[in-house]
């Protein structure tokens, strides 16, 4: 069965670096998010893309997040400077189309630690 | 985004059949029920979803209220890999999925 991929499986940054977060959704999805799950709390959505702009994005989500499907295959999260708060797991997840009865399938995430 | 509420916790035995609920009492008759999981050290699950009829599917079957306003998942015949946290999901008219804390089903051998 096809699934969602993402690397690093974990990745430690200095605080105030740079980093970026791959993953390679199921090849014939149009949709693509990214959400995150600091410990021990909700998950939580930061971002929805389609047709290579962002469609939808939460207040998290502010500019030092950025998005982006730089080939036919990867699509990227990037976080210019990142805080002790950004430790959290990042999952990935693609869905055919976007619609309400459509499912999202999610990758088994890369767990950020920032020191 | 509306809301849905499930209990904190449940417990059941291996190879027994599993209820879990959630009460979604102010869905509007557009809004989608979904149920995702998430096992341990995972990434959330996709398990099944539904609008106004049951639904079964290989992993679970969806019991949904006449009136809405609750639904349960049924899992036919708990295994120790179906212990997970189980979150119930309306959605909305957004691409986002909002989860709630969901519901931490414990299965014991």
């Amino acid at each position: 069965e096809p699934e969602v991929t993402q690397t690093p499986s974990h990745q430690v940054t200095q605080m105030g670096q740079e980093v970026i977060l791959r993953c390679v959704p199921i090849s014939n999805h149009l949709y693509f998010y990214w959400y995150r799950q600091i410990l021990g709390q909700k998950v939580e959505f930061l971002v929805s893309f389609y047709n290579n702009e962002i469609s939808e994005k939460s207040e998290i989500f502010d500019d030092q997040f950025s998005v982006e499907r730089p080939d036919g295959s990867n699509f990227t999260l990037k976080i210019r400077s990142t805080k002790l708060e950004d430790s959290a797991m990042y999952f990935c997840a693609s869905s055919e189309w976007g619609t309400l009865n459509q499912p999202q399938h999610f990758g088994d995430g890369t767990r950020l630690s920032i020191l | 985004d509306a809301k849905t509420t499930q209990p904190n916790s449940m417990e059941s035995n291996e190879e027994e059949p599993v209820h879990l609920p959630c009460n979604h009492s102010t869905i509007s008759g557009t809004d989608y029920i979904h149920w995702y999981r998430q096992l341990p050290s995972q990434g959330p699950e996709y398990v099944i979803h539904g609008l106004t009829s049951n639904v079964n599917n290989r992993m679970a079957s969806l019991a949904i209220a006449e009136d809405r306003k609750s639904s349960t998942l049924i899992l036919h015949r708990a295994t120790l890999r179906d212990a997970a946290v189980y979150y119930c999901i309306l959605r909305q008219g957004a691409q986002k999925l909002v989860f709630g804390q969901g519901t931490r089903l414990t299965i014991n051998p």
